[in-house]
């Protein structure tokens, strides 16, 4: 089975701009997870979509959002970026939402 | 809520030494267990999991995390580490359903440095 998928694995922007990262899960996996990778905060939980619905959020502001389309594969979109959004971005897919399976990531830089 | 504390930031040692990676976790419910492993510029990659039954696991490439719940930890152990060891291992706690769908809590991960 091929793995999970992300795109574009590296992403330049300036502040103020948004951003739309892409995810695609492995196949029948239905559960899409979305993670923000930091130094200083370390991995922190955005929210989970499964079946085309949003089941779970994390603390984050409203800039960031995500979807999910009938495919099963995941969009997260941050508007108005900031300095701080500068970030590794990693999916996760799983059957259930247990056992989770991460791409390879898309590293943003926010200049 | 749950949480993770990872007890080392870094641990060096040499290589065909044995090895242990601590991990104490909090949760008001049924938790299941996870270890990850990162390379450097790669995402994270499923070294071993706790779902139910057995309290040892075992991963494929030699490495066990025992789940013991009257002290809350997973802690990892290899007994004979190589030099390709070396990466950066978190530990993960997620729950059953509510506010817990589709969500790891991570600690903050601990760098395994292998030397010759």
């Amino acid at each position: 089975k091929a793995g999970v998928t992300q795109t574009p694995r590296y992403l330049i922007k300036t502040r103020g701009q948004q951003v739309t990262l892409s995810c695609s899960p492995i196949s029948g996996h239905r559960s899409v997870s979305w993670y923000q990778q930091t130094p200083g905060q370390g991995l922190q939980f955005l929210f989970e979509y499964f079946s085309e619905t949003q089941r779970n959020k994390g603390n984050f502001p409203g800039r960031f959002s995500g979807r999910q389309f009938s495919n099963s594969r995941s969009e997260m979109n941050v508007s108005t970026l900031e300095l701080g959004d500068s970030a590794l971005y990693l999916c996760a897919s799983s059957v259930d939402s247990t056992e989770q399976f991460f791409g390879p990531g898309t590293r943003l830089t926010v200049l | 809520a749950q949480s993770v504390t990872q007890l080392d930031s870094q641990v060096p040692v040499f290589e065909e030494a044995p090895v242990e990676l601590r991990c104490n976790y909090s949760s008001s419910v049924s938790v299941y267990l996870f270890w990850y492993v990162q390379y450097p510029n790669q995402g994270l990659q499923l070294l071993l999991k706790y779902l139910s039954g057995s309290t040892l696991v075992e991963s494929i490439n030699g490495f066990e995390a025992e789940f013991n719940k009257s002290q809350t930890s997973f802690h990892l152990r290899k007994p004979s580490v190589h030099i390709s060891d070396t990466a950066e291992y978190f530990c993960a706690v997620g729950g059953a359903g509510g506010t817990s769908y589709g969500k790891l809590t991570f600690g903050q991960g601990t760098i395994l440095t292998v030397h010759p």
